[in-house]
């Protein structure tokens, strides 16, 4: 099965600062891959998906990914963060023909004001 | 908007007790899937299911059992609730899709307890 491996533990930033925050899958076929956000006390959202076509995704809330497929990476970014962007954000995957999903261990961001 | 709702927000149960976590969409969404949070583990996938009647097991199916009776309703079964169950257990759904590319939605997770 398909699995999903998240660099960062805990991240923190500064208002305005850049984001990326890593992702690697381990696949060796065709995947579809996502990028949800968990805000405190909130249910999983999601910010984007890449399935095919463009490589680099545009998300809500100014997030953006960039598919690599050489590298198996999926980074998500975002160019300058917010208070309001604090949030727990996974990174997941599903190969082609199959529905079930695997997700990271997570990225905790906190945004400092 | 798609509504994923578990029946419980937080629960408390003893060691050895049959648990059960009820999870209801409104969407007509064929499938659904149970997932444990753990931190420093992320989502954990324990059960899906692509149909009614149909179930299939995740990556930590054990002490665990599901029940699809209706379309929308997907029930998680802890058979002798553990202490190691203690977790928050999320449910979700999603349509059917031959590329394996609809996003999943959530429900807001039960927080479970074993004592």
């Amino acid at each position: 099965a398909q699995s999903v491996s998240q660099h960062n533990h805990h991240v923190i930033l500064s208002e305005a600062a850049s984001l990326e925050l890593g992702c690697n899958y381990s696949y060796g076929g065709t995947v579809n891959l996502f990028w949800y956000v968990q805000y405190p006390g909130q249910h999983l959202q999601l910010l984007l998906k890449y399935f095919s076509g463009d490589p680099l995704v545009k998300g809500i809330k100014g997030f953006e990914a960039e598919f690599i497929k050489s590298k198996f990476s999926f980074n998500l970014r975002k160019p300058s963060v917010q208070w309001s962007d604090t949030a727990e954000y996974f990174c997941a995957v599903t190969s082609y023909n199959n529905n079930d999903m695997r997700f990271g261990a997570g990225t905790r961001l906190t945004v400092k004001p | 908007d798609v509504k994923v709702t578990q029946s419980s927000r937080y629960l408390v149960k003893r060691t050895g007790e049959k648990v059960f976590l009820e999870c209801v969409q409104d969407m007509d969404h064929e499938n659904m899937f149970w997932y444990r949070q753990d931190p420093g583990l992320g989502l954990r996938l324990i059960y899906f299911s692509y149909d009614v009647k149909m179930k299939e097991k995740g990556d930590i199916p054990e002490g665990y059992s599901v029940s699809r009776e209706k379309k929308e309703r997907f029930s998680l079964i802890l058979e002798s609730a553990s202490t190691n169950q203690t977790s928050m257990y999320l449910c979700a759904s999603s349509l059917a899709g031959l590329r394996g590319d609809r996003p999943q939605h959530f429900g807001d997770g039960t927080r479970l307890s074993i004592l």
